[in-house]
């Protein structure tokens, strides 16, 4: 079966530093994979996706970047953190079409400050 | 105007009651519709989704779809205190890279 992994989970960083997250998937092969935010109480805004490696579309300039250096992994980064870059972050794959249902990640919560 | 509309919530409601949540939209190539459920800290977890017009019942949830209205619902019967986090209604059709619109959420509150 198909699982979907991020960490870390809780990540405390002062302003100014950078950020990297991780997203991999295990049981699946050339999954797309997204980035979400998810402020507190809001819905969920597509930050990057990614149809095969090394292709990353941003859906939102910002001041994060994203990156598929291999065909399961997906990451997220930032060279330096803003207080709003503080939010819920969150990973989803999907497999190939038709059935383009999206699944999530346990998420990583990212406090600036 | 945005794509998805949810039911803003939040929805307080006794244990045992019938729960409805709904969603309405505008994109009419959407083709696949899901219900997710998060609970707090979590990420969202797929409850259920939809093909096109149409009901789709698992256990104490039905959901229903109606594309000449775009409108469609989350029923959740005989709701429990487990049944208590924020609801997401969200909607793809078949291409565009598999992106999903989503829905704001609402969030409910069983009590007990």
């Amino acid at each position: 079966s198909q699982t979907i992994h991020q960490w870390p989970a809780t990540l405390v960083q002062p302003v100014g530093s950078p950020l990297s997250l991780e997203c991999t998937v295990e049981g699946t092969s050339n999954p797309n994979l997204y980035w979400y935010r998810q402020a507190a109480g809001r819905g969920l805004q597509l930050l990057f996706y990614s149809v095969g490696i090394g292709q990353i579309s941003s859906e939102v300039p910002q001041n994060l970047s994203a990156s598929r250096p291999q065909d399961r992994q997906f990451i997220l980064s930032s060279k330096k953190l803003l207080l709003s870059d503080s939010g819920f972050y969150l990973c989803a794959w999907i497999q190939q079409a038709p059935v383009n249902i999206q699944y999530f990640g346990a998420g990583t919560r990212l406090s600036v400050l | 105007q945005k794509e998805v509309e949810q039911d803003p919530g939040p929805l307080s409601v006794p244990e045992g009651a019938i729960v409805s949540l709904n969603c309405t939209y505008s994109n009419s190539a959407f083709q696949y519709f899901m219900w997710y459920r998060q609970y707090s800290r979590k990420g969202p977890e797929l409850l259920m989704y939809t093909y096109s017009s149409g009901n789709k019942e698992d256990g104490r949830f039905t959901a229903q779809v109606d594309k000449s209205s775009k409108y469609i619902s989350l029923f959740i019967r005989d709701s429990q205190p487990s049944d208590s986090a924020t609801y997401l209604c969200a909607m793809t059709g078949s291409t565009n890279a598999g992106k999903s619109t989503f829905g704001d959420g609402t969030t409910l509150t069983v009590k007990p």
